[in-house]
């Protein structure tokens, strides 16, 4: 069955930690761009982190810049989300999806380049409070 | 940075066309895809490339786009289409490639 599995969400304080896990399955993982997006409750959907199929390339929304690390094991189907100086807002589902890479081309050579998620996780709730 | 607007809600009666709007700046550069979350449930891609429609998804999903807006439209809307619905897309201007998403539409099927 293709599906993603994600794991790790807690109930951290402020200015904590947290890794979080995704299994893949059913699908060619290491040919995959992954991202995390995330959902605070009862709010929209906010992309958070991109990795390419070999971890070679990651891209990262503004507000978690320097806080968080995305990353991958293709020996084990797995992605990570390790987060740390955990706010408040950070306080989400995160979702683990599967992120093709699409191209918009302008003109015969010139493209602009976009992501979008094909394959969800359930996601895992990550709340930050005192 | 680009934003993408979306109306909070549309409401329909059963059978009839659904239609919700997604206005952005940069939407004449980019493709737009679509998604459908049923609370709790994760999301759900129903269209790509602005007009695409992933196997699985029902013919009643379509989109267009024109300008600064696409359009998802469904046709014959029914009890399950009930949903929140997210537009996605791309901001090119920064000079990085962040997506973006919609604040969402809410469909209420009367």
């Amino acid at each position: 069955e293709v599906q993603l599995v994600e794991s790790g969400g807690d109930l951290v304080q402020p200015g904590g930690s947290l890794r979080l896990s995704c299994a893949a399955s059913g699908f060619t993982y290491n040919s995959s761009w992954m991202s995390w997006v995330r959902q605070a409750p009862g709010k929209g959907l906010e992309w958070v982190a991109n990795i390419k199929q070999d971890g070679s390339e990651k891209h990262y929304v503004d507000s978690v810049k320097g806080r968080f690390s995305i990353s991958r094991d293709n020996a084990k189907n797995s992605l990570y989300l390790v987060m740390s100086s955990l706010r408040v807002e950070d306080t989400a589902v995160y979702y683990c999806a599967r992120a093709p890479r699409d191209y918009y081309f302008y003109d015969t050579s010139g493209y602009y380049i976009n992501w979008f998620f094909d394959l969800w996780g359930r996601g895992t709730l990550v709340s930050v409070s005192s | 940075s680009s934003e993408l607007t979306q109306p909070p809600s549309v409401s329909v009666s059963p059978g009839q066309t659904a239609r919700i709007t997604c206005s952005g700046d940069a939407l004449p550069n980019q493709y737009t895809y679509w998604y459908q979350q049923k609370p709790p449930q994760a999301p759900v891609l129903v269209i790509y490339r602005d007009t695409e429609r992933p196997s699985g998804i029902p013919e009643r999903f379509s989109g267009s786009s024109s300008g600064t807006t696409v359009t998802l439209t469904i046709s014959g809307v029914q009890a399950e289409d009930e949903a929140d619905y997210y537009c996605q897309s791309a901001d090119n201007s920064g000079g990085t490639f962040p997506v973006i998403f919609g604040g969402g539409t809410k469909l209420t099927v009367l």
